[in-house]
């Protein structure tokens, strides 16, 4: 089943202009991991956020974590029209007895930067 | 640079016909993930493997699909016979899973299946 959900579903901005996703989730987490998808490809690892994190950057991106909302949001900055693709997020439950390790998904958002 | 080999990355084949798709996980990895993506559906986890022993296949129609892993460096999603609505991207997915975290996954280019 889903647990992420991604906002917005889809996404146009102009190459220069910041861009915004944000992801929800249901449970608690161990951690949160964004990952892009370009057409017809694998998706590609991003970025991992732990539980006890905030914030995280990674070159032109920034993750923020909110646990108390349940909400990540990934925000690009100064897009270029490579950036066009799906974002998704993925979440991974903290490690019970009962449940074997695996990771849950959002349906992403589909971004697209205009050159 | 060490990445997931998938095979085929494109097959079309007809209604009832067998289908069997490969992936060649990152060595040193312990887990691997089979996942279906469809644009209705998203990303669908079908089964996965933990050192080479089945987890969780909850997700796979089990009258048609079955996954194994021979080795550790081959693991296998079958479709036995195929249906139109089996028509979608395969992906396979390795990592390393310790108890504590899940770590980043390595993905695949996909197999793109089309049943007629």
């Amino acid at each position: 089943s889903q647990q992420g959900e991604e906002d917005p579903q889809a996404l146009s901005i102009q190459e220069g202009e910041n861009a915004t996703m944000n992801c929800s989730y249901k449970t608690s987490i161990n951690n949160l991991q964004w990952y892009r998808q370009n057409s017809g490809r694998g998706l590609v690892h991003l970025i991992l956020i732990r539980s006890n994190e905030r914030e995280k950057h990674s070159g032109r991106l920034r993750v923020t974590l909110d646990t108390s909302k349940k909400s990540s949001s990934l925000l690009i900055t100064a897009s270029r029209a490579a950036d066009t693709a799906s974002y998704f997020c993925a979440t991974d439950e903290p490690y019970n007895a009962g449940n074997n390790r695996k990771l849950i998904w959002g349906l992403g958002t589909s971004l697209g930067v205009n050159p | 640079d060490a990445r997931v080999t998938q095979t085929p990355r494109h097959k079309v084949t007809e209604m009832g016909q067998e289908v069997t798709m490969r992936c060649q996980p990152i060595l040193g990895h312990n887990t691997v993930f089979w996942y279906r993506q469809t644009m209705m559906q998203g990303l669908e986890l079908l089964a996965y493997f933990r050192n080479r022993a089945p987890l969780d296949d909850s997700g796979m129609p089990k009258d048609r699909f079955s996954a194994e892993m021979p080795d550790a460096t081959l693991a296998t999603l079958k479709i036995q016979p195929s249906e139109p609505r089996d028509s979608a991207v395969y992906f396979c997915a390795s990592g390393l899973v310790l108890d504590a975290n899940t770590g980043e996954l390595f993905f695949g280019e996909g197999s793109r299946l089309t049943v007629l």
